[in-house]
């Protein structure tokens, strides 16, 4: 079964500053999609940034990147330049192609000024 | 992103009503969308995969009869939660596959149900 793992439950950042959210999966296969996805207090389910596991580059969305390794089956996320509205509870997602996803149990990440 | 509504938003029912939430994709056509159910600071928990035109699929340990799911149409998936009890107040979310360039599933915002 595939499962994906989010170790970290909690984090915190200084605004302006650099945080890593960290996730790892499980899975047999060798094609599939990874997400990252916030969830800020109104419960809306945003997409940040997806990674098709075919692809060895990195994705990147503007302050938002991941480091992806997929012998280590690691899929980080890195928020350059943390700004108040990032401020949510982040959920890391697998999918195999066309089946419904998988998620993480969630990392919630604070934001002080 | 794709944009994907639901409603109502929030409902208040008694106990032994049944209560209808839409889910609907507003710019995009979706085959396939997706049920979930989500406790307090806890993860999504995927109820049941609905298929447009056909029955849904239903996640072990969710009572097909209690959660009714209809995909009558290309944008428009229900979820009925039957003969409603305390224990199913929850949050739950509803998210539609665009199966487009980068075929990404979208989320609606959720919607908030109180059984008194």
């Amino acid at each position: 079964a595939q499962t994906v793992t989010q170790s970290q439950p909690e984090m915190s950042v200084q605004e302006a500053e650099t945080v890593t959210l960290s996730c790892t999966y499980d899975t047999s296969e060798s094609d599939y999609y990874l997400f990252w996805y916030k969830q800020p207090p109104s419960r809306q389910m945003i997409l940040v940034i997806r990674q098709e596991a075919y692809k060895q580059q990195n994705a990147t969305e503007n302050r938002f990147s991941v480091n992806f390794q997929k012998a280590a089956k690691s899929f980080s996320l890195k928020i350059s330049d943390s700004q108040l509205g990032d401020a949510a509870m982040y959920f890391c997602a697998y999918r195999i192609n066309g089946n419904k996803l998988v998620f993480g149990a969630g990392t919630i990440l604070r934001v002080k000024s | 992103g794709a944009v994907v509504s639901q409603h109502p938003s929030r409902v208040i029912c008694k106990s032994g009503t049944s209560v209808k939430i839409e889910c609907r994709s507003l710019d995009f056509q979706a085959t396939t969308m997706f049920w979930y159910r989500q406790f307090p600071k806890q993860s999504l928990m995927l109820m049941a995969t609905s298929n447009e035109g056909s029955k849904a699929t239903y996640e072990q340990g969710v009572e097909k009869d209690k959660f009714l799911i209809n995909h009558a149409s290309l944008t428009l998936s229900t979820l009925t939660v039957t003969s409603a009890h305390p224990e199913d107040s929850s949050f739950y979310i509803c998210s539609a596959r665009d199966r487009g360039l980068l075929d990404t599933q979208y989320f609606g915002p959720g919607t908030r149900l109180t059984v008194l």
